[in-house]
């Protein structure tokens, strides 16, 4: 079975603190994603990636940036933590789109992690 | 852009009954993946169901089975025999089937929480 391990299942910051969310998965996927659940707005894309050192923004890329230094290791990082960016944040991963066999390809979920910025 | 609709924000359905979820989507495009994922409360998104846009047949897997119309924009899941383990918030989510890049991503439903009565 594929497993998405994120960091930390809660995490409590402060305004303005730099904040560093680790997601790693064991199945050699080449894209990973950063997600945030909101009641109500269900998950919004952040950013995703779909290689090594390759990020594309997703649908709410402000106050994040990402890091993908390794295949199976993929950050998100708040610069600079606001309370707006209290939320569950998700990281998953699947293999490349592909036309045929891995066309149908889900994407893979870690457990979460729920931040709060006080 | 693609968009995806659940207009069901909770629902309710008694312990081996039948309920049905359902979820509209707006899109241009004619190739396509459509998926249910569920997160129980332990948060872990769990894909229940695919279904691929140009298989006419609609996709099933044990209790789980879904009413896709294509022409209409529909994606229902229906499930059987429902049982206390089914509690969860239910996610439909949109693939766009070019490959590559940005159309790996999911465009998610604002979710379903579906309780089940004893």
């Amino acid at each position: 079975d594929v497993k998405v391990t994120q960091s930390s299942r809660y995490l409590v910051k402060r305004t303005g603190e730099k904040v560093f969310l680790e997601c790693v998965q064991d199945m050699d996927h080449e894209n990973m994603f950063w997600y945030r659940q909101d009641p109500g707005l269900g998950l919004r894309l952040i950013y995703f990636s779909y290689d090594v050192k390759m990020k594309e923004k997703g649908d709410i890329p402000e106050g994040y940036s990402v890091s993908r230094e390794k295949k199976e290791r993929f950050s998100l990082i708040l610069e600079s933590a606001s309370t707006n960016q209290t939320s569950m944040y998700l990281c998953a991963s699947s293999l490349f789109g592909r036309a045929g066999l891995y066309s149908n390809q889900p994407q893979h979920f870690g457990d979460g992690t729920r931040l709060s910025i006080l | 852009a693609q968009t995806v609709t659940q207009s069901q924000p909770e629902m309710s359905v008694q312990e081996a009954e039948t309920v049905t979820l359902s979820c509209t989507y707006d899109t241009s495009e004619s190739d396509y993946y459509l998926f249910w994922y569920k997160q129980p409360p332990s948060r872990q998104m769990i894909l229940v169901i695919r279904q691929e846009a140009y298989k006419q047949q609609n996709a099933t897997e044990n209790r789980f089975s879904v009413n896709f119309q294509k022409a209409a924009k529909s994606f229902s899941l229906k499930i059987s025999d429902s049982q206390l383990g089914d509690a969860a918030m239910y996610f439909c989510a949109y693939r766009g089937g070019n490959y590559g890049g940005a159309t790996n991503k999911l465009i998610f439903g604002t979710g379903t929480l579906l309780a089940v009565q004893p």
